[in-house]
C-alpha cells in the first residue's frame, strides 16, 4: 500500500470548516483513499473514503485531487466533538489498514 | 445492529502469563483484523481472517501471538507468556469482504497492561 503524509496537528476554530490534508503521491490505480478518526480511548472510526471522484457524507466531504496524488478531508462546520486524530490510508480492497501517525486535530472553542 | 465488540474491555496481567482476547464482529461480515496499538502511536496490523480462507498471520510479532476464528465468526487472540512489551490496546475490526465492499468497522479495544 502507498505510504501517506499528514501534518502531525491542526487546529480549527469552532463552527469553522476543518480541512485536513494527506499526500500520497505513490499511490495506484486501483488504491482507494481512506479517511479513520479516533478519539481518545476509543477505537477507529471510519469517516469516508473513495477513488478518483469527490465523495460527501453525512460527517464529511473528501476532495482528490484529478492525479489522485492528494487528498483533502473537509469537516463543513467543526464541534468540539471532533477533536480527535485523523487518519489518511491508502489501500487496496481486501488488504489491512496500515495506519501512519495522523493528525492530530485540536477544534477550539 | 450492533457493531464489533470486544472482551475484556480492560486487562492487567503479570508477566509470563497467558492472556485470551475475544472479539465478536458484526454479523454477516466475512472478514476479521487484529491490530494493536501501542501508546501514542500508529495502528500494528496482527493478522486477518477472511472467511474460510487460510489467514494471513504476516503481521504476528512472535510465536507467542495466535488467532483463532470458530465458525466463521467469533475470533480469539492469545498472547502466551506475556511480556511487558505486549502491553498495548488490541483492536478488532470487521468488514463485509470482498464482495460487498471492504469499509472496517472497529470495536473499542481491550486495552493489555502485563505487569
Amino acid at each position: 500500500d502507498a505510504k501517506t503524509t499528514q501534518p502531525t496537528s491542526m487546529d480549527c476554530a469552532e463552527g469553522r470548516a476543518a480541512n485536513l490534508p494527506c499526500n500520497h503521491s505513490t499511490i495506484s490505480g486501483n488504491e482507494y483513499v481512506y479517511w479513520y478518526r479516533q478519539i481518545h480511548s476509543q477505537g477507529p472510526q471510519y469517516i469516508i473514503h473513495g477513488l478518483k471522484n469527490n465523495e460527501t457524507n453525512e460527517m464529511a466531504s473528501l476532495i482528490i485531487t484529478e492525479d489522485r496524488k492528494s487528498s483533502t478531508l473537509i469537516l463543513p462546520h467543526a464541534t468540539l466533538r471532533d477533536t480527535a486524530v485523523y487518519y489518511c490510508i491508502v489501500r487496496v480492497l481486501n488488504n489491512d489498514m496500515r495506519f501512519g501517525a495522523g493528525t492530530r486535530l485540536t477544534v477550539k472553542p | 445492529g450492533a457493531g464489533v465488540s470486544q472482551s475484556p474491555s480492560n486487562k492487567v496481567t503479570e508477566k509470563g502469563k497467558d492472556v485470551e482476547l475475544r472479539c465478536d464482529p458484526i454479523s454477516g461480515h466475512t472478514a476479521l483484523y487484529w491490530y494493536r496499538q501501542s501508546l501514542g502511536q500508529g495502528l500494528e496490523f496482527l493478522i486477518y481472517f477472511q472467511g474460510n480462507s487460510a489467514p494471513d498471520k504476516s503481521g504476528l510479532p512472535s510465536d507467542r501471538f495466535s488467532a483463532e476464528r470458530t465458525g466463521g465468526s467469533v475470533s480469539t487472540l492469545t498472547i502466551q507468556r506475556t511480556q511487558q512489551e505486549d502491553s498495548a490496546v488490541y483492536l478488532c475490526a470487521s468488514s463485509l469482504g470482498p464482495s460487498g465492499g471492504e469499509t472496517q468497522y472497529f470495536g473499542p479495544g481491550t486495552r493489555l497492561l502485563v505487569l
